[in-house]
């Protein structure tokens, strides 16, 4: 079965630092996702990509977030300059059409010390 | 702006009941409602999607319904197992956006 895949599965980097969090969504997938959830706390949208631009952000999603797809097949997601308050579960999802069912991988947790 | 309420936020069951999960939202100019199934430090797996226009969908032991016009959806599983321990979040689709907007989620534990 299709399935999202994110990797890595952990991250640990010091605040300040730059990270990119990789997703190879559901090859035949148009649309994509990142969420996140802060431990204990609801799962947030951050951001969502189609046709090669972002299509609505969030809050959140300030300007030390940026997303891009290099390839055909990747989707990232970079933040800039960590902060602790970044640590969190980053999920990435896929859909095939902006109104069908979202399928979301296994998450990357990043830790920012 | 849409608000996800999940009631109960916990539920502890023996084996073999059946049970009602709920979801309450704010808004009801919903497009559809997606019920997800997160087992502890995971990724959400996806159960079912419910359009605006469907009263109703059923995957196995699983019944998911919608009433949009009063805001509320419920999780219907039958005859539980100590599998379907996790916790279940619903999450609805405003529909101008592209986002979902979650519940925080019932821990549901099944004791075998």
């Amino acid at each position: 079965e299709p399935e999202v895949t994110q990797t890595p599965s952990h991250q640990v980097t010091q605040m300040g630092q730059e990270v990119i969090l990789r997703c190879v969504p559901i090859s035949n997938h148009l649309y994509f996702y990142w969420y996140r959830q802060i431990l204990g706390q609801k799962v947030e949208f951050l951001v969502s990509f189609y046709n090669n631009e972002i299509s609505e952000k969030s809050e959140i999603f300030d300007d030390q977030f940026s997303v891009e797809r290099p390839d055909g097949s990747n989707f990232t997601l970079k933040i800039r300059s960590t902060k602790l308050e970044d640590s969190a579960m980053y999920f990435c999802a896929s859909s095939a059409t902006a109104n069908t069912e979202a399928f979301f991988g296994q998450g990357t947790r990043l830790t920012v010390v | 702006k849409q608000e996800v309420t999940q009631i109960p936020a916990a539920l502890s069951v023996p084996e073999g009941e059946n049970l009602v999960l709920n979801c309450s939202f704010t808004d009801s100019a919903i497009y559809n409602l997606q019920w997800f199934r997160q087992d502890p430090g995971k990724g959400l797996t996806s159960l079912l999607l419910i359009q605006s226009s469907q009263r109703e969908q059923t995957s196995g032991r699983l019944n998911a319904s919608l009433d949009k016009s009063s805001g509320r959806s419920t999780l219907y599983i039958a005859a539980s197992q100590p599998g379907d321990s996790a916790t279940y979040l619903c999450a609805v689709r405003r529909g101008s956006n592209y986002k979902l907007t979650f519940g925080k989620g019932t821990l549901l534990t099944v004791n075998p």
